[in-house]
């Protein structure tokens, strides 16, 4: 039972152009989104989080949308760099009991084309 | 400052075997975690420690286990190797766990192959 579900396992994008990435849960104890990137022989490292207490948050060229209505929440990448092609997972965590955990997507492979 | 480091980056053994990972954490960090990327299935969470206890514990089985020492650095140990552990381990540092405050920072992780 996937939790977090990143239905595309792949995009393609031209420099300059708006990348969306998308990602669905279904557990509605979450209350904190976040996405990660991942290059190949590298670490996941943070990119951006979202509470869901609020329904947009920015940083730079990065912007993550959550609909809890619709437990989906999507990341905007513009412009798209060629540099940002990489895997992205979208996370997510439960604040309440003692939850220590992040559950992940299985990721979409981002390719921004120059 | 150092980031997470995990030894060893690669390794291979063979069915029945066991292995373990070492994982030290950001300086100051107390909080450690392991998970497993396996192609095509994401990460999965194994378990996290913090001053030396077990908070959360995933969905695997017996022979997947951890602790965590005085100085915060961690071990994950999986015994009787199986082909389906081929995978590549990652572990990832916070200053307190509480996954609703912040980010995990992670390592480079170690790519297990079992042949």
């Amino acid at each position: 039972d996937q939790q977090v579900k990143q239905n595309s396992p792949s995009l393609s994008v031209q420099e300059g152009r708006i990348s969306i990435l998308n990602c669905d849960y279904t557990n509605s104890m979450f209350d904190y989104f976040l996405w990660y990137k991942k290059y190949p022989a590298e670490g996941p490292t943070f990119l951006i989080s979202i509470s869901s207490i609020k329904d947009k948050n920015e940083d730079g060229r990065f912007t993550v949308f959550l609909n809890k209505s619709a437990k989906h929440l999507s990341l905007h990448i513009v412009p798209s760099q060629p540099g940002d092609s990489a895997v992205y997972f979208c996370a997510a965590s439960a604040s309440g009991g003692s939850n220590y955990k992040l559950t992940f997507g299985k990721g979409t492979l981002l390719t921004v084309n120059p | 400052k150092a980031g997470v480091t995990q030894t060893p980056r690669y390794l291979i053994k063979t069915r029945g075997q066991q292995v373990t990972l070492s994982c030290s954490p950001i300086s100051g960090h107390r909080s450690v975690s392991w998970y497993q990327q396996t192609p095509g299935q994401g990460l999965q969470f194994l378990f996290e420690y913090f001053s030396e206890t077990q908070r959360n514990k995933g969905n695997f089985p017996g022979r997947f286990s951890g602790r965590q020492f005085s100085n915060s650095r961690s071990e994950m140990n999986v015994s009787t190797l199986e082909l389906g552990d081929s995978a590549l381990y990652l572990c990832a540092s916070s200053l307190a766990g509480g996954t609703y405050t912040g980010e995990l920072f992670f390592g480079e992780g170690s790519r297990l192959t079992v042949l």
